[in-house]
């Protein structure tokens, strides 16, 4: 089955300042990426996800690039808040599969 | 409506007892699924619902049950439950992987579950 990487496990940065995340996959079928936000005592919240087709994907603040031939998919959000502090998943599933397999989650802690 | 609705938001249960999840989603999505969130962890799967019918068990106890009744509900049957059960249990839908696209999740705020 599919193995989801993530680091760094948490995350400080300076608001302003940027934070990237990265995640590596396995299995080289996976096509869709999606990452997800879940805040304090709140539900997981998809901000943002790229197929495989495509190489980078923005909107707004945040980016996902993804590295086929690497296997590997990063979150950049740019120009930080205070509520951008959260955990973020990475996740991996491919063409017709229903599983999500996630990353181990990253905590950021964007300091005013 | 774009939400997941789950009832009831709390649940504290004793391990002879039984009780039920309940997830509801009106987006017209024909997956649905129940994952398990222990603190600081990531979701993990336990079933997976498609086109109503039960597609995935990740080799869950028996002690949890799922149900589908129709394609806009999803239950979580619960019975003898342990301790070590406690969780924040989230129900999440989405249109079912469709040729080369798939889709991403929409999660409902989960009942966070405590077994006494």
């Amino acid at each position: 089955g599919e193995n989801v990487e993530q680091h760094p496990s948490t995350l400080s940065v300076q608001e302003g300042d940027s934070a990237v995340i990265k995640c590596t996959y396995s299995d080289s079928a996976s096509n869709y990426f999606p990452w997800y936000k879940q805040e304090l005592g709140k539900r997981p919240q998809l901000i943002i996800d790229i197929r495989s087709n495509v190489g980078e994907k923005k909107d707004q603040r945040i980016a996902v690039t993804l590295n086929k031939t690497a296997k590997h998919f990063s979150l950049h959000i740019t120009e930080t808040q205070p509520e951008d502090s959260a955990v973020y998943f990475c996740a991996a599933t491919k063409y017709n599969f229903n599983k999500f397999y996630f990353g181990s989650g990253t905590k950021l802690n964007v300091k005013p | 409506d774009t939400e997941v609705t789950q009832t009831p938001k709390h649940l504290v249960m004793g391990m002879t007892n039984k009780k039920s999840l309940k997830c509801e989603q009106h987006m017209g999505h024909r997956a649905m699924y129940w994952y398990k969130q222990k603190a600081k962890k990531p979701p993990e799967l336990m079933f997976v619902y498609s086109y109503e019918k039960l597609s995935i068990n990740e080799s869950v106890p028996s002690r949890f049950s799922p149900e589908c009744p129709n394609s806009s509900l999803l239950n979580l049957h619960l019975h003898a439950l342990q301790p070590e059960d406690s969780a924040l249990y989230l129900c999440a839908s989405s249109h079912p992987g469709q040729g080369e696209f798939n889709y991403g999740y929409t999660f409902g705020s989960g009942t966070r579950l405590t077994v006494v």
